[in-house]
C-alpha cells in the first residue's frame, strides 16, 4: 500500500510546453512538499504546503505553481518548460509542519525537457 | 549555501566491511539528524535518525554516532551487503523549523 505516490513516473516533453505532476499521500499527514533533485543528486526543497496553505516558496521561478486541492494531494504545474527544468521531482509528506520530522518521499518523477 | 557538509562523495567497500559516512553542520539550532537511503529510481527513505541528547543510536547494522561539541555526526554500516549499495543522505532540522537541510549525498557500492 503506497504511502506517497506520484504520477507520472517519467515525463519527456519539449521546451515551452506546460506539464503537471500529481502527488497523493494516504498517511493522513498535514504537510506536503515538493523537492527537486538535480543531476548531481542534490535535494532542494521547492514548496511546502500545510493544510492546503503554501508555507515555503524557495526562490522558485513563478513558472512553477503548486496546487493543493485537499490535504492528501499536492500537484505541481510547470509552465513554459526550460532545459534547466530537467531533474527528478519528489513529493514528500510529514505529519506536521513544525517540527517536520520523518518526511516520507514519493518515488519521484523524472522530467526530461528536450 | 549548504548547511550540512557530507563526505565522502562516494565509497566502495567489500562485502562484510564497514562503510563510514561523515557529516558536519554549523547551525547549533539543529536538533534532529536523519539519514536517508536512496536506491536508483526510487525516492529517499528514512533510514535512521538521532537527537543530540544521545551520542549513538543503533538499528540493526546501521549506527549513527553524534558528536555535539564537534558538530559532526556519522553513519556506520556494519557488515556491508551488496543490497546496501545506494546513495545515503544526511540531513538536519531544527525543531522550530520545517526545512530539512540535506548533505550532498554519498554513493556507496558494496562489492560481493
Amino acid at each position: 500500500d503506497t504511502a506517497v505516490s506520484q504520477t507520472p513516473k517519467y515525463l519527456v516533453t519539449q521546451m515551452g510546453n506546460d506539464k503537471s505532476i500529481k502527488c497523493e499521500q494516504n498517511l493522513g499527514h498535514d504537510t506536503m512538499y515538493w523537492y527537486k533533485q538535480d543531476s548531481k543528486k542534490f535535494l532542494k526543497i521547492m514548496f511546502s504546503y500545510n493544510n492546503k496553505e503554501l508555507i515555503i516558496n524557495e526562490t522558485v521561478p513563478n513558472r512553477f505553481s503548486p496546487k493543493s486541492p485537499d490535504k492528501a494531494h499536492l500537484n505541481l504545474h510547470i509552465n513554459s518548460l526550460e532545459l534547466g527544468d530537467s531533474a527528478v521531482y519528489f513529493c514528500a509528506s510529514s505529519a506536521r509542519l513544525v517540527p517536520a520530522y520523518e518526511q516520507y518521499f514519493g518515488p519521484g518523477t523524472r522530467l526530461t525537457v528536450t | 549555501q549548504q548547511q550540512v557538509k557530507q563526505s565522502p562523495q562516494s565509497l566502495i567497500v567489500q562485502k562484510g566491511g564497514i562503510s563510514i559516512i561523515n557529516c558536519a553542520y554549523e547551525n547549533t539550532a539543529f536538533d534532529y539528524f536523519p539519514w536517508y537511503q536512496q536506491f536508483p529510481g526510487k525516492g529517499p527513505a528514512l533510514l535512521i535518525a538521532i537527537r543530540p541528547d544521545v551520542s549513538e543510536k543503533k538499528e540493526g547494522r546501521f549506527t549513527i554516532s553524534f558528536n555535539k561539541s564537534a558538530k559532526q555526526f556519522s553513519l556506520h554500516i556494519m557488515d556491508s551487503q551488496p543490497g546496501d549499495s545506494a546513495t545515503y543522505f544526511c540531513a538536519a532540522l531544527s525543531s522550530n523549523d520545517y526545512k530539512l537541510s540535506f548533505g550532498a549525498g554519498t554513493t556507496v557500492t558494496v562489492r560481493a
